[in-house]
Order: structure tokens, then sequence, then C-alpha cells
């Protein structure tokens, strides 16, 4: 599976647009982007997926370049709640569809 | 609410004690899946299961360990003799397997505390 590379922790502020960046340098052509949100004593919850250019839902938008090395998911006006870690995970789902995550970015909201 | 419901969600337990968690999934879900999670870092894969079949564990999942999903139902999954480093939050987590790509929904987890 693919490694991928996001920053340990970003800091925000209530309303604004935030933007995290997720590396997958090795992405392989059957790859999808998914990515999911953790808050503390939960477990994670699915958020998005995509696979090419841009994806959106009623929570967040995923853009991936063309060449997919790399993704964003950006959370629109984010909001004291959105305080969690968000994980990008990438390959392909195999038959049993495990995932694996990496350490995940903390996104801290302020007011 | 239908989602993955784990029981119970902490379990206080002396070394080498035995544990047994379970695991609800989704009634129409057919793959289920165990992870552990210490704190600061993701989730680790432990097993998989389609219907009532094992069909994937992973090396974390040492011969103490034991997961099991009679009639492709509920699962628990055993922990024998229990150890400090066995301290955990432990997640299930469920999907359908039509279609691509079926997100995996997971419950709260039960947290292990091993004394």
């Amino acid at each position: 599976l693919a490694k991928t590379t996001q920053p340990i922790s970003m800091d925000s502020y209530e309303g604004q647009e935030v933007n995290i960046t997720c590396s997958h340098n090795n992405i392989a052509t059957n790859d999808y982007i998914t990515w999911y949100q953790q808050f503390p004593s939960q477990g994670p919850r699915f958020i998005i997926q995509g696979y090419k250019t841009k994806v959106t839902n009623e929570v967040a938008s995923l853009f991936i370049p063309a060449d997919r090395k790399s993704s964003t998911l950006s959370l629109p006006r984010v909001s004291l709640s959105d305080t969690a870690v968000y994980y990008c995970l990438v390959g392909e789902i195999s038959n049993t569809g495990k995932l694996i995550f990496g350490q995940g970015t903390t996104l801290q909201v302020k007011p | 609410d239908t989602g993955v419901s784990q029981n119970p969600r902490h379990k206080i337990t002396k070394r080498g004690q035995n544990v047994t968690f379970r695991c609800d999934p989704i009634s129409e879900h057919n793959r289920l899946y165990w992870y552990r999670q210490t704190l600061g870092q993701g989730p680790e894969f432990l097993t998989y299961f389609q219907n009532e079949a094992q069909l994937e564990k992973s090396r974390l999942l040492s011969d103490r360990f034991s997961a099991e999903r009679p009639k492709g139902s509920f699962s628990t999954l055993e922990i024998q003799r229990t150890e400090q480093g066995d301290s955990a939050m432990y997640l299930c987590a469920s999907s359908w397997d039509r279609g691509i790509n079926q997100p995996q929904h997971f419950g709260d987890g039960t947290r292990l505390s091993i004394l």
C-alpha cells in the first residue's frame, strides 16, 4: 500500500477554511484516496473518498491533482467541533479491504 | 441508532487475566474487522472476517488472541493471559462487500487497561 505523509498537527480558527494536504508519491493506478476523522474516545468516521479531480459531499471536499501524488482535504468554515484527528489513507481496496492508518493530522480549531 | 456497537466500553483487569470483547456490526454488513489503537497512533489492523470465515490475521495477533464470528453476525475478541502491552483501544468495524471501496463503519471501541 502506498505510504502517505501528512502534517502531524494544524491550528485554525472558527469560520476559516482548512486544507490538509497528504502526499502519496507512490500511489498506484488502482489506488483510491480516503479520509477518516476521529474524535477522542470514538472510532474513526469516514469523511470522503476519491480517485481523481474533485469530490464534494456535505462535509468536505477532496482535491486530487492530475498526477495523483497528493491530495487535499478541504473543510469549509470549521467550527470547534471539527477539532479531531484526520487520517489520509491510500490503497486499493483488496479482497479484504483492510485499512492501513498513519499517524494522522491533529487539527485544533480555536475560538 | 443502528451503527456498530462494542461492549464493554471500558475494561480494567489485572495482568494475566483473560478478557473478551464483543462487537455487533451493522446488520447487513458481511465484512467485520478488528483494529487496535494505542495513544497517539492510528488504528492497526488485527483481523478480518467475511461472514463467519476469518480470512486474514495480522502478525500483531499473537497466539494469545483469538477472534470468532459465529454465524456471521456478532464477533468476539478474546485475549488470554493479558500483558501490560495489551493496553489499548480495540476497535471493530464493518462494511458491505458490494460495489467498490465500501467505507468501513467503526464502533467507539473498548478501552482495555491492564493493571
